[in-house]
């Protein structure tokens, strides 16, 4: 079981670039969450997607926006982007089949440095 | 007011000691309950759920207090390879899970 994966793990970019990251779930996972984490501070969810939609949303601007395939990988894409989105960026996946307490499991991240 | 509040810490302490830390979170609703652990420059891991009842794994015991909105994690006999960041969790909607800014601890010989 390879678990989250994501891609790529580093990645530099300048100010009004845009960015696409990757994440393939967990091996029976079909849910797939976003989580920004800025140096320092505890992980922020971005928003969830399952089934292909986007089923609850974060504080955050719609420059960042995501899609969920049919295989339940996704993409995390953020548009226009500021030096303010260099972060920690994590892909959590979950069963949405299960209970409500069911584990998320986290990929190791992307580190995104806007310069 | 943050949903989920922690002190950051650090919190030093040497091998053997008892340590615990605590937070508060402010929505009532809140659903479910976690502890994670952050190694540096790692991705949260799963430390241990918490519940009403307490719970205890090995070392780590856990209490969850509805009522005043309490979350702590005690950690006994601590080991060097405690040292990391402990995230509290609560979940608000199906597993969006809220994170505090986390605790850092850090253990010596």
């Amino acid at each position: 079981d390879a678990g989250v994966t994501q891609s790529p793990t580093h990645l530099i970019k300048t100010r009004g670039q845009q960015v696409t990251l990757r994440c393939s779930p967990k091996s029976g996972h079909d849910t797939v969450s976003w989580y920004q984490q800025a140096l320092g501070q505890g992980p922020q969810f971005i928003f969830q997607y399952y089934e292909e939609e986007e089923r609850q949303r974060g504080n955050f601007p719609d420059r960042f926006s995501g899609h969920q395939f049919p295989n339940y990988s996704s993409e995390l894409n953020v548009n226009a982007l500021l030096l303010g989105d260099s972060a920690l960026y994590l892909c959590a996946s979950s069963s949405l089949r299960g209970s409500v307490n069911t584990e998320a499991f986290f990929g190791q991240g992307t580190r995104l440095t806007v310069v | 007011r943050k949903e989920v509040e922690q002190d950051p810490g650090p919190f030093n302490v040497p091998e053997g000691a008892t340590v615990a830390f605590n937070c508060t979170y402010s929505n009532s609703a809140s659903q479910s309950f976690f502890w994670y652990r952050q190694d540096c420059r790692k991705e949260p891991k799963l430390l241990m759920s918490v519940y009403s009842s307490g719970n205890e794994d090995g070392r780590f015991t856990a209490q969850l207090n509805r009522a005043s909105q309490y979350i702590s994690l005690l950690i006994r006999d601590s080991k060097l390879s405690d040292s990391a960041t402990y995230l509290c969790v609560v979940t608000l909607g199906f597993q969006k899970l809220v994170f505090g800014t986390g605790t850092r601890l850090l253990v010596s010989p």
